[in-house]
């Protein structure tokens, strides 16, 4: 079990590019859910999802974020144009029924130039 | 607004040393308390806390939840340079079973030889 998938690790973006972060939960999991950390502070949770839907996005930013979470494939958190205060670390966790413990992937660092 | 503080943020002891990381939480509907430790990469589980008064263990490590004052301590003794590491609060809460954790900012702890 190669557990929670991240991609890349590190991604460098300029001003106004597009992010796009990987995520491959664990073989079985269901439900992702994507956090993330800026420097100096903890895990803020952004998205909830299950298979091709979305349960939670109170945490998103309400402009140039977005996720999915298709019916194959990893869940993408996509970020458009991008800025740098979007500079931080970015976690996915998932699990196999929401509420239960879950398992962090090694996160995504994006640095916007 | 829900929230979750620890302290202290950060802490060096020596090798050998007991040290006690506090974390206390403000929540609507509590479910449970997680702590997780993080070294520069995926937050990796130490505990799940549901009950009061009853003492998690593992190893070196124990954690305690009081949810009469709404705290946690999270206690690792004879502590070694690999101990080393950021340690995560977190609490799920809210009145449907989603699993979306509120962090606390983490406490970093460093311990020299």
């Amino acid at each position: 079990n190669a557990g929670v998938m991240q991609n890349p690790r590190h991604l460098v973006r300029r001003r106004g590019q597009e992010a796009r972060l990987r995520c491959s939960p664990m073989k079985g999991h269901s439900h992702v859910y994507w956090y993330r950390q800026l420097p100096e502070e903890g895990l803020k949770f952004m998205v909830y999802l299950q298979k091709e839907n979305i349960i939670d996005e109170s945490g998103m930013p309400k402009e140039r974020f977005s996720a999915e979470f298709p019916k194959e494939g990893p869940s993408i958190l996509r970020i458009q144009q991008v800025v740098r205060g979007d500079s931080a670390a970015y976690f996915c966790a998932s699990s196999w029924t929401g509420g239960e413990g879950y398992t962090f992937g090694s996160g995504t660092r994006l640095t916007v130039v | 607004e829900d929230k979750v503080v620890q302290s202290p943020l950060s802490l060096v002891v020596h090798e050998g040393d007991t040290v006690t990381l506090n974390c206390s939480y403000e929540v609507t509907n509590f479910r449970s308390l997680l702590w997780y430790k993080q070294e520069k990469k995926a937050p990796t589980f130490l505990f799940m806390l549901t009950s009061s008064g009853i003492e998690k263990k593992s190893g070196r490590l124990s954690s305690i939840l009081d949810k009469k004052e709404l705290f946690s301590i999270l206690n690792i003794t004879a502590t070694q340079t690999g101990d080393s590491a950021v340690y995560l609060c977190a609490v799920e809460a809210g009145s449907s079973n989603t699993g979306k954790l509120i962090f606390g900012q983490g406490t970093t702890l460093q311990v020299k030889p």
